[in-house]
């Protein structure tokens, strides 16, 4: 069985980093048939997909126009885990953040992180 | 970017109604097409993969057809369990992955 555990803070000041850890269990990040993703969710922008980390014979990583220039998605392959850094967050980065794997669909999450931009 | 367009935002119906949510993609997506059903409080979990395919574990009044841009996910007899939660189609054509804005529905 699968399963993401999430873990990072739950407010971050504006114009800030926004950092989240994923640690994986019962699937390997350098599985060659899976993608690790960051999905986030909030009222107005709805469900909406960040960018993604996978290995195909080398590290990859796409990102979502939106945030490109400001995201990171981060393999941490001796740890099992994965991670995310947004900078210079403002209030509208204020959002559920999920941890996701993609191999036949999005089939497993984690539990989601409330992340709260606010001085 | 593709936009998906669900309808309808909410709907009404009773136990036991056959339901139909409908969603759109801006432009072909073959059949690159996912549902997910989402509980209050709780991460989305997936229903559909490609469309049709009926994920494992997933009650069999969950069903998904469609090709190209548009799609349906029909729950063939509503249970009250499903009345709590927001349906959501997503693409995985291309990137951006991108979802519908979900469907809820609430009970007559």
């Amino acid at each position: 069985q699968v399963q993401l555990q999430q873990s990072g803070p739950g407010l971050v000041k504006p114009s800030q980093t926004l950092s989240l850890t994923c640690a994986i269990s019962g699937d390997s990040l350098s599985n060659n048939n899976a993608a690790w993703n960051w999905i986030r969710q909030s009222p107005s922008r709805g469900l909406e997909w960040l960018g993604r980390t996978y290995y195909r014979s080398k590290w990859y990583n796409d990102y979502a126009g939106s945030v490109k220039s400001r995201i990171t998605i981060n393999p941490d392959t001796p740890n099992n885990q994965f991670s995310l850094h947004l900078n210079s967050v403002t209030p509208e980065d204020t959002a559920v953040y999920y941890c996701v794997r993609d191999y036949q669909g999005i089939d497993y999450w984690g539990q989601g992180t409330l992340v709260t931009v606010s001085s | 970017d593709i936009q998906m367009t669900q309808s309808p935002s909410s709907l009404s119906a009773s136990v036991g109604d056959r339901v139909t949510i409908t969603c759109r993609a801006s432009q072909s997506i073959s059949n690159y097409l996912n549902w997910y059903q989402q509980k209050p409080g709780e991460a989305p979990k997936i229903l559909i993969h490609a469309a049709s395919s009926l994920q494992s574990g997933v009650p069999s009044r969950f069903s998904g057809t469609g090709s190209g841009t548009d799609f349906t996910l029909t729950i063939s007899s509503l249970q009250p369990e499903d009345f709590s939660s927001t349906y959501y189609c997503q693409q995985f054509y291309t990137l951006p992955y991108t979802f519908g804005q979900g469907t809820r529905p609430e009970i007559k």
